[in-house]
């Protein structure tokens, strides 16, 4: 079975600057992706980023990057110099790569970040 | 531009009246999956077709049905909506669900009155 945790209380950072959303996950699939969504207010979820198990380096795209420690299963989500529109809730989530049940997606419960001006 | 299409974005119905949720997208691809969500919760997968084949979610109940006619559209059918099928629809796509990320709607926002 797949799971995703995300513990983060509601999370605030300033404009412009950098914040961290934390993920960690558990699987005994030995190949996996890993996944951020983003959900605005108006309820779209808006893919961010995507991590392969077996990827060399972190992911990045645009201001969004991928702190990715498989050792110690965490998927942490990486926002430089935040704007006011990345306000939103942020899910993590993990496909495993076989077919079946694994290759659907599994959701975190997601994290609430506010960004203040 | 290719994308993902959910109508209508607001769906109020009665309780007990059915009601149909439609979904299109132009990005042809081979899967397409129904998420509910509710409130300040993760999206819940109820089902997903791959192509024509329908693979249901165990915990998904009876009360909801999909269709899919083509490879452009999907529907989900709720025959006696309840107070607790209110939520957030999402339908969402993916070429490979192995190695592809999925593309979401802009949801269906259901109340049941």
């Amino acid at each position: 079975a797949q799971k995703i945790t995300q513990t983060q209380p509601g999370m605030f950072v300033q404009e412009k600057e950098a914040v961290t959303l934390d993920c960690t996950y558990d699987t005994s699939d030995p190949s996996y992706g890993l996944f951020w969504y983003k959900q605005p207010s108006s309820g779209e979820m808006i893919f961010l980023i995507y991590q392969g198990s077996y990827d060399q380096q972190n992911a990045t795209e645009g201001r969004y990057s991928l702190n990715f420690q498989k050792a110690r299963k965490s998927a942490n989500l990486v926002i430089s110099a935040s704007q006011l529109g990345d306000s939103a809730m942020y899910f993590c989530a993990m496909r495993g790569a076989r077919t079946g049940a694994n290759s659907k997606l599994t959701f975190g419960k997601g994290i609430t970040l506010s960004v203040r001006p | 531009d290719a994308m993902v299409i959910q109508n209508p974005r607001y769906q109020v119905t009665q309780f007990g009246k059915p009601v149909t949720l439609s979904c299109s997208q132009t990005l042809n691809h081979n899967v397409m999956y129904w998420y509910q969500q509710k409130s300040s919760q993760a999206p819940k997968l109820l089902f997903h077709y791959y192509d024509k084949d329908f693979n249901n979610e165990a915990d998904t109940p009876d009360n909801f049905q999909s269709r899919r006619p083509n490879t452009s559209f999907c529907f989900l059918d709720i025959r006696s909506p309840g107070l607790g099928d209110a939520a957030m629809y999402l339908c969402a796509t993916s070429r490979d669900p192995r190695v592809d990320e999925q593309f979401f709607g802009p949801g269906t926002r259901l109340t049941v009155l």
